[in-house]
């Protein structure tokens, strides 16, 4: 099993869906979670943190299910704007820890 | 605050050439990455810095050196420049100390060898 693995899409969706990602992962210890953003020739950047409770930000939903090692994110509403790829990080283990590996992510393009 | 900075953002190199790539972040960070992406993959971490003075390896280290005097700068050595070190290099930093522990990127460089 690779260590983080997404959908690599494409998911084309009309303006005004909701569309959802998942991801897997492979190390049981991982304790961080994240979702990145990242826009095309641009640098990743930090979209939410996943939290074991699962946590909301605005139009975007994270879920982390520890027991299938599967994280989610839901984007309600979309906009023209949310169009990027959304990668999944997840945190080493141990000595490791702050260590992040990511997944090769999922391409969105919102649609007018 | 600048965040994290990077330079050049564009560099065509010949084989056999060596070049070395600037990353600097004025938020006071322990912790410093430099990631390698190449076309449709993830980032990969090729060495990083917990502290100056402090560096290892990460994924794909081979053909790559790093230093670390500041904790301020991270620059990144390429030594005899191939085709496979065609990519985009991102440099990162975060707060260090444990989990969670978001990393903050620079703009990338976008290298090419040819």
């Amino acid at each position: 099993r690779k260590e983080v693995e997404q959908d690599p899409g494409p998911f084309n969706v009309p303006e005004g869906a909701t569309v959802a990602f998942n991801c897997t992962y492979s190390n049981s210890a991982s304790q961080s979670f994240f979702w990145y953003r990242q826009d095309c020739r641009k640098e990743p950047k930090l979209l939410m943190s996943v939290y074991s409770s699962g946590n909301e930000d605005g139009r975007f939903t994270a879920q982390l299910n520890r027991a299938s090692q599967y994280i989610s994110l839901l984007i309600r509403d979309s906009k023209l704007s949310d169009s990027a790829t959304y990668l999944c990080v997840v945190n080493g283990v141990g000595a490791g820890s702050y260590q992040l590996t990511f997944g090769k992510g999922t391409k969105l393009s919102v649609i007018p | 605050n600048a965040g994290v900075t990077q330079t050049p953002k564009f560099r065509i190199l010949k084989i056999g050439q060596s070049m070395t790539l600037q990353c600097a972040q004025d938020m006071n960070h322990n912790y410093m990455y430099w990631y390698r992406q190449d076309p449709g993959m993830g980032l990969k971490l090729i060495y990083y810095s917990v502290g100056a003075g402090i560096t290892d390896k990460g994924e794909v280290p081979n053909g790559y050196n790093v230093s670390r005097s500041t904790t301020e700068d991270f620059p990144l050595r390429l030594e005899l420049a191939a085709p496979s070190q065609t990519s985009v290099y991102f440099c990162a930093s975060s707060v260090g100390g444990g989990p969670p522990d978001t990393q903050y990127f620079g703009p990338g460089t976008r290298l090419t060898v040819l």
